[in-house]
């Protein structure tokens, strides 16, 4: 069965200071990974996202994140939080050539001044 | 502007009363899609749909039905709503199953 997950539900870190929330995938042959950004009372939007070719992808906001294959992971990372960066984070993975989207559960990013 | 619609933001409904969700895009895009989220299990997809007259069942397609007669619009259809599909409903869509989706502002449904 394909899945997502991100162990953290909550992250908490002080502005100025790097971030990482988790994500790691289990799906059949190669994944198609994304990253989204949720702000309360709003849909989602997307940040960044991996197909093919060099592992490390950079997004929207400043934000990156690293495919590792053989962990089997997908972080997204920024080397500088904002409190602005506050909000509801999710990763999703497809299954080459399969049409369905499995996302996580989700990770409160929370930005201390 | 570029944007994916729903209609209703906000619906209040009881047990067994048929409602339709719609949803809309102007983008043009093939491929579109029904999410519900819920606290602590993120979005689930509900049915998508890759072109026109072209659908097929997500993760939680039970007690959901959607239509694609036309490319821009994919209503969410509940016959006979219960509870348990309280929920915050998300229509999205994309140039193919490979891009970026857009995601709509979400339809809180209470079914009662």
């Amino acid at each position: 069965a394909q899945s997502v997950a991100q162990p953290e539900d909550q992250v908490n870190v002080a502005e100025g200071n790097p971030l990482t929330v988790k994500c790691t995938y289990s799906v059949s042959g190669n994944p198609y990974l994304f990253w989204y950004v949720q702000y309360p009372n709003r849909g989602l939007q997307f940040l960044l996202k991996y197909i093919t070719g060099d592992n490390l992808v950079k997004g929207s906001y400043g934000f990156e994140a690293e495919f590792n294959k053989s962990q089997t992971s997908f972080h997204l990372k920024k080397p500088s939080a904002l409190v602005s960066d506050s909000a509801l984070y999710f990763c999703a993975v497809r299954r080459y050539n399969f049409n369905k989207f499995y996302f996580g559960s989700g990770t409160k990013l929370n930005v201390k001044p | 502007e570029a944007q994916v619609t729903q209609n209703p933001r906000y619906l209040i409904t009881v047990t067994g009363k048929k409602l339709t969700v719609t949803c809309s895009q102007n983008m043009n895009h093939e491929y579109m899609s029904w999410y519900r989220q819920d606290p602590g299990l993120g979005l689930r997809q509900i049915y998508y749909s890759m072109n026109v007259e072209v659908t097929d069942k997500g993760d939680v397609p039970e007690g959901y039905k959607v239509s694609r007669k036309e490319k821009r619009n994919f209503p969410l259809i509940l016959e006979s709503p219960s509870p348990n599909q309280t929920s915050l409903y998300f229509c999205a869509s994309s140039l193919s199953d490979q891009e970026t989706q857009y995601f709509g502002p979400g339809t809180r449904l209470l079914v009662l």
